[in-house]
């Protein structure tokens, strides 16, 4: 399983765009790459997920470089809602059972 | 989206009993669950893969005579902590993933927490 590497902490203001870059230089050829947000006593929230190049959706956007050993989560506008860890990881079927590992993740503290 | 519900969402327990907790996917089939752990401002520790119908394969490390796990039907996933000790005390989530989808895309459920007095 590709092992990914992020920063362990960051902080933001309201209103401002974070993006949380994450690092996974062993990416199998058929793994996807997902973003989970997690918030204290409550588990994994899925936010974002894909396999190349750029994804968005109604919360956020997804930049994968062609050589995909990195990705960036980007978070629009951030609210001091958005203080939570989020987590970067690789996987999928083809590659390992589905199982995924679970890295340190990124704490975002969003400040007033 | 999909929904994976845990039951319960909390208990305590004395030393030396053995506590049950339910995973269930309730809008979709999930051929795959997993279990996992969490200590305080840790990550999640993945605990073992369960498929329907089959044996759990157990992380490295995990026991599998302490925990348990059953994945009887596609919506329903059950990890028995067997004779609990202070140690086993932590948040417990499943997450349910279906291998129609190749992308491997976990739900997650909103996990119990487990106390062992």
């Amino acid at each position: 399983l590709a092992k990914t590497t992020q920063p362990i902490s960051m902080d933001s203001y309201e209103g401002q765009e974070v993006n949380i870059t994450c690092s996974h230089n062993n990416i199998a050829t058929n793994d996807y790459i997902t973003w989970y947000q997690q918030f204290p006593s409550q588990g994994p929230r899925f936010i974002i997920q894909g396999y190349k190049t750029k994804v968005t959706n109604e919360v956020a956007s997804l930049f994968i470089p062609a050589d995909r050993k990195s990705s960036t989560l980007s978070l629009p506008r951030v609210s001091l809602s958005d203080t939570a860890v989020y987590y970067c990881l690789v996987g999928g079927y083809s590659s390992n059972t589905g199982k995924l590992i679970f890295g340190q993740g990124t704490t975002l503290q969003v400040k007033p | 989206g999909a929904v994976v519900s845990q039951h319960p969402s909390w208990v305590i327990c004395k030393s030396g009993t053995s506590v049950k907790i339910e995973c269930r996917s309730l809008d979709f089939q999930a051929t795959t669950m997993f279990w996992y752990r969490q200590f305080p401002k840790q990550s999640l520790m993945l605990m073992a893969t369960s498929n329907e119908g089959s044996k759990a394969t157990y992380e490295q490390g995990v026991e599998k005579d302490k925990f348990l796990i059953n994945h009887a039907s596609l919506t329903l996933s059950t990890l028995t902590v067997t004779s609990a000790h202070p140690e086993d005390s932590s948040f417990y989530i499943c997450s349910a993933s279906s291998v129609r989808a190749l992308s491997g895309e976990q739900f997650f459920g909103p996990g119990t927490r487990l106390t062992v007095l």
